[in-house]
């Protein structure tokens, strides 16, 4: 089956700075790359997705990578704000399956 | 509000007691995913449902079983429950099933104590 790893578990920074979080995946079919942010005591909430015909996508702040041939995507958030603080979660699925595999999360610390 | 509705939200019981956890989808979403969320193993899948079939199993304990009625609801029961299960339990859903490329839509969580 599919395996997802994250890097880092943590992450600190400093507020206006970039983060970036990175995943890979082990399953060359896999073609569905979803990230989530939870914040303390609730739920995962989607924040943006990739599919593996897209190379990148941008929504405001936040952008994603694929690289297919290396099977790693990143998220990328930019001029982070303490509201950014949160755990981030990439995911993988494959063709066939609707299941998500996840990372096992990375927690973002901005500093004002 | 997702939409997706879990119940209840807290649940404290002892050890060795049986307990159903009750989860309702976004409305048109066919698919039902359980997931349990400990501090240190993040997002661990346990099973899915489709449109009232079980479709996926993941690390999913012998004790633990689900099922998904007609109406799409779907019941997570935890049997012979031990300190270890205690953990926060996501339910999510999504309009796929085969096709894959859907984002999940995840409830509020139901969170487990077992003393």
């Amino acid at each position: 089956g599919e395996n997802v790893e994250q890097h880092p578990s943590t992450l600190s920074v400093q507020e206006g700075d970039s983060a970036v979080i990175k995943c890979t995946y082990s399953d060359s079919a896999s073609n569905y790359f979803p990230w989530y942010k939870q914040e303390l005591g609730k739920r995962p909430q989607l924040i943006i997705d990739i599919r593996s015909n897209v190379g990148e996508k941008k929504d405001q702040r936040i952008a994603v990578t694929l690289n297919k041939t290396a099977k790693h995507f990143s998220l990328h958030i930019t001029e982070t704000q303490p509201e950014d603080s949160a755990v981030y979660f990439c995911a993988a699925s494959t063709p066939g399956y609707s299941t998500l595999t996840f990372g096992k999360g990375t927690m973002l610390l901005v500093s004002p | 509000d997702s939409g997706v509705t879990q119940t209840p939200k807290h649940l404290i019981t002892a050890t060795g007691q049986r307990v159903t956890l009750r989860c309702s989808p976004r409305s048109g979403d066919l698919s039902v995913y359980w997931y349990q969320q400990s501090l240190d193993q993040g997002l661990q899948f346990l099973i899915q449902y489709y449109n009232g079939e079980e479709r996926a199993k993941g690390n999913i304990l012998e004790r633990f079983s689900a099922q998904q009625f007609p109406d799409l609801h779907s019941e997570l029961n935890l049997s012979s429950l031990e300190l270890g299960d205690s953990a926060l339990y996501f339910c999510a859903s999504s309009f796929g099933q085969t096709r894959g490329g859907y984002g999940y839509t995840f409830g509020s969580g139901t969170r487990l104590t077992v003393v």
